[in-house]
């Protein structure tokens, strides 16, 4: 159990173009939802928590207007990347939880913008 | 949110116990202790957590020092597929992780 999925698994699109990551919890139903980002050779950031029908909240540092975050049911959020830039080539993760004890991880989604 | 210190790396012979160490001694009377690990280019995955007693699971166990300032995690057979980061975490507010350098684990053959 404790399945998190990740659409698409990678991505390549042109700069200045928008992209969209789905994050989905399939056998619960997500309280909370996480995106991270993690560049080569460095640690998962945590990037915005979201809860189902309520704003994210984005951490110090992130552009909520060039990350937009919907959180629109307990199995779905999404993420999406506006007018990207090469220097937003990263591997995005979405974690999702239930109980404040346990996160579960998508496989996460690799993006490079050209 | 309290630090964790652990190795940036460590070794161990497969079929072999490894122990995994961390210090977080500014940890705080309700601060859990969790541990996640990441395979190569795959999100991390939960391993285990734990608050003051020793905890095991079907992955691994944790040991939890009586002053809870350090604990460690421990594999107790090594495979080659427990080759990954793995990452001491104290949650900020029991949810919110922020994830260290970890220590990477190498199996050896």
């Amino acid at each position: 159990g404790a399945v998190v999925s990740q659409h698409p698994s990678w991505v390549i699109c042109k700069s200045g173009t928008s992209v969209k990551i789905e994050c989905r919890s399939l056998d619960f139903q997500a309280t909370t939802m996480f995106w991270y980002r993690q560049f080569p050779k460095q640690s998962l950031m945590l990037m915005a928590t979201s809860n189902e029908g309520s704003k994210a909240t984005y951490e110090q540092g992130v552009e909520k207007d060039k990350f937009l975050i919907n959180h629109a049911s307990l199995t779905l959020s999404t993420l999406t990347v506006t007018s990207a830039h090469p220097e937003d080539s990263s591997f995005y993760i979405c974690s999702a939880s239930w109980t404040a004890n346990e996160q579960y991880f998508g496989p996460g989604t690799r993006l490079t913008v050209t | 949110d309290a630090k964790t210190t652990q190795p940036n790396s460590m070794e161990s012979n497969e079929e072999e116990p490894v122990h995994l160490p961390c210090n977080h001694s500014t940890i705080s009377g309700t601060d859990y202790i969790h541990w996640y690990r990441q395979l190569p280019s795959q999100g991390p995955e939960y391993v285990i957590h734990g608050l003051t007693s020793n905890v095991n699971n079907r992955m691994a166990s944790l040991a939890i020092a009586e002053d809870r300032k350090s604990s460690t995690l421990i594999l107790h057979r090594a495979t080659l597929r427990d080759a990954a980061v793995y990452y001491c975490i104290l949650p900020f507010g029991n949810e919110k992780l922020t994830f260290g350098t970890g220590t990477r684990l190498t199996i050896i053959p």
